[in-house]
């Protein structure tokens, strides 16, 4: 069984359109992250929930909400989709404490056309 | 957070041990010293971990520097699966974000 699954895989779209990426976790753990992999591939944390609360917000543009329906998932909703936000995104989950290792999922490429 | 400072590429030989270095200066008492490595196409994964005591895993070792300024990550023997980006990241409290830097790439030849 997968430990962080990300659906989709693959994403390409128009610009201007609404997407969602779905997260799930089998590990019991607290806390999820979303992760944004540019071009460059530079990673950057988006968000973070623990039990379903969110603790980390990264100055990320509203068209961006993370929704946490219970512990196991956490979905990211992009509206008004730019070409900027092509990227590679990665869903984590960890448990809540400083040493907690993160699991990563394989990541959602999203392509705006 | 406090950063961490790493060369962005290293070579090795297959089958050879490899020397990570991770310069983290501004480090903080109660800052964890973690290293994450990413394969080509993958997310992610959890190598290692540690304080102040080096720390030994089944994928690699950890050595702290006594001041905790520096630490090194060791592969024994370097494998063409280990060509990854690897990631020195300091992470303290337990709210605390993972933040990666640029991280060193480690090629490895035959």
């Amino acid at each position: 069984d997968t430990a962080v699954s990300q659906t989709p895989k693959y994403l390409v779209t128009q610009m201007g359109n609404d997407k969602s990426i779905k997260c799930e976790q089998n590990l019991g753990h607290d806390t999820m992250y979303w992760y944004k992999q540019d071009s460059k591939k530079f990673l950057k944390i988006m968000f973070s929930y623990n039990n379903k609360e969110l603790i980390i917000n990264e100055t990320v543009p509203n068209r961006f909400s993370p929704k946490s329906p219970d512990k196991a998932h956490l979905n990211l909703h992009i509206n008004s989709l730019e070409l900027g936000d092509s990227a590679v995104y990665f869903c984590a989950s960890s448990r809540q404490t400083s040493t907690g290792e993160l699991f990563f999922g394989e990541g959602s490429r999203l392509t705006v056309l | 957070d406090a950063k961490t400072t790493q060369p962005n590429s290293m070579e090795s030989n297959e089958e050879e041990p490899v020397h990570l270095p991770c310069n983290h200066s501004t480090i903080s008492g109660t800052d964890y010293i973690h290293w994450y490595r990413q394969l080509p196409s993958q997310g992610p994964e959890y190598v290692i971990h540690g304080l102040t005591s080096n720390v030994n895993n089944r994928m690699a070792s950890l050595a702290i520097a006594e001041d905790r300024k520096s630490s090194t990550l060791i592969l024994h023997r370097a494998t063409l699966r280990d060509a990854a980006v690897y990631y020195c990241i300091l992470r303290g409290g337990t709210a605390s974000k993972l933040t990666f830097g640029t991280g060193t790439r480690l090629q490895v030849t035959l």
